[in-house]
């Protein structure tokens, strides 16, 4: 089946400083990679999606980018504030496994003012 | 504030107890979902409702048993639960069953088993 792998498992970064989540994936038929976002105590948000026929989506601060040849895709959040600490999962589905979302172990990301 | 609805926000029930956790939506979604999330890890499938009816079942224990009784419900119904199975458990929504469609996660229910 398909295997999600997530790095790094933690990130610390000042405000107003940048920050990049990676993941990638086994299963090359996958084409569908979302990015949760899940604050303390709620449930996990859909921040961003790209499908594999994109190589690259961005929405104001957040960009995602997809490499189907090395197969991995990653978030890049600009400008980080306070409010963007939480933990992040990556997903993909789509593949041989079907379309139930295979999601990495989660990044916890800390902006400190 | 999420528009995939769950009550309780917090349940404790013991061993014994018969307890049913609720979802709600009214995105005219077709597609519900229920997940299990121990702390620090990733959202764990259990099951999926497509067009009220059940369509994946990852193995779950009967001790937990879903119903969809029309198309913006879910329930799930806990009987004889261990304290293993405390954890948060989290109703999802998509517009349909597969086809790549977006998941809309609730708030969960936080469960302690007592």
């Amino acid at each position: 089946g398909e295997n999600v792998e997530q790095h790094p498992s933690t990130l610390s970064v000042q405000e107003g400083d940048s920050a990049v989540i990676k993941c990638t994936y086994s299963d090359s038929a996958s084409n569908y990679f979302p990015w949760y976002k899940q604050e303390l105590g709620k449930g996990p948000q859909l921040i961003i999606d790209i499908r594999s026929n994109v190589g690259e989506k961005k929405d104001q601060r957040i960009a995602v980018t997809l490499n189907k040849t090395a197969k991995h895709f990653s978030l890049h959040i600009t400008e980080t504030q306070p409010e963007d600490s939480a933990v992040y999962f990556c997903a993909a589905s789509g593949g041989n496994s079907g379309y139930a979302l295979n999601f990495g172990k989660g990044t916890s990301l800390l902006v400190t003012p | 504030d999420t528009e995939v609805t769950q009550t309780p926000k917090h349940l404790v029930m013991g061993m014994t107890n018969k307890k049913s956790l609720k979802c709600e939506q009214h995105m005219g979604h077709r597609a519900m979902y229920w997940y299990k999330q121990k702390a620090k890890k990733p959202p764990e499938l259990m099951f999926v409702y497509s067009y009220e009816k059940l369509s994946i079942n990852e193995s779950v224990p009967s001790r937990f048993s879903p119903e969809c009784p029309n198309s913006s419900l879910l329930n799930l119904h806990l009987h004889a639960l261990q304290p293993e199975d405390s954890a948060l458990y989290l109703c999802a929504s998509s517009q349909v069953e597969g086809q790549n469609s977006p998941l809309h996660f609730g708030n969960g229910t936080r469960l302690t088993v007592t």
